[in-house]
């Protein structure tokens, strides 16, 4: 079946230095969007991209969908102790659902 | 003040026991989701809902059933059945049926143990 796999499954680093996480799915999507879940807390919706090659940025958050719209990518630069937590990336599942697949996740952990 | 509310935020159940666990919206969504979220794990779809008084099984339904008599509201019951219950529970919705792949907001969750 349809898979979102996302790498690495953790990452610490120090504060102030850059994060990348990575998506990938088993199947084209017509879009991808991006939930942060703080520790303890329940995911929040970030952002949404729909175009191919299309690049997004929130302060210090940089999102990228792939030219295949099978992949994306969310930078952060400069990381803080507030972008603590875990980074899923979720696509639409094939067929005339509204299910989203969701990633696996990538657990940050920034060290201040 | 518009969201997603779910209750108890923590329930501890006894073996054998069924436990409702509430989720209600007043964001007018069609749609709405029922996830499991064990520990370091992602999101795993229990059931979900479209519309009103249709439910379809998610990819993990066994040992639990859900309702949807009116729109705002969609509980999900743990059954006995279900045989590792001890979990994250978290709500979830959407505006529209049928619509791909739309963003999804989610309740605060509710932590289940059993003793």
């Amino acid at each position: 079946g349809q898979q979102v796999m996302q790498i690495p499954q953790y990452q610490h680093v120090q504060e102030g230095e850059d994060f990348t996480t990575y998506c990938n799915s088993s199947t084209t999507l017509s879009n991808i969007q991006w939930y942060k879940q703080r520790p303890g807390g329940h995911p929040v919706f970030l952002i949404q991209l729909v175009k191919s090659g299309e690049v997004k940025k929130q302060k210090r958050l940089t999102f990228q969908f792939g030219e295949a719209k099978k992949n994306s990518s969310l930078h952060i630069t400069a990381t803080q102790t507030t972008d603590v937590g875990t980074y899923f990336c979720a696509g639409p599942e094939g067929g005339a659902t509204n299910k989203l697949i969701f990633g696996t996740g990538t657990l940050l952990a920034v060290q201040p | 003040d518009g969201g997603i509310t779910q209750s108890p935020k923590y329930l501890f159940r006894k073996e054998g026991q069924n436990v409702t666990l509430s989720c209600e919206q007043n964001l007018n969504h069609d749609a709405m989701y029922w996830y499991r979220q064990d520990p370091g794990q992602g999101l795993r779809l229990i059931y979900y809902s479209q519309i009103v008084n249709d439910f379809q099984k998610g990819d993990i339904a066994e040992g639990y059933s859900v309702s949807r008599e009116k729109k705002e509201s969609f509980p999900l019951t743990v059954t006995s059945a279900q045989k590792n219950p001890t979990a994250f529970y978290l709500c979830a919705s959407s505006m529209s049926a049928g619509q791909l792949g739309e963003t999804q907001y989610f309740g605060p969750g509710t932590r289940l143990l059993v003793l």
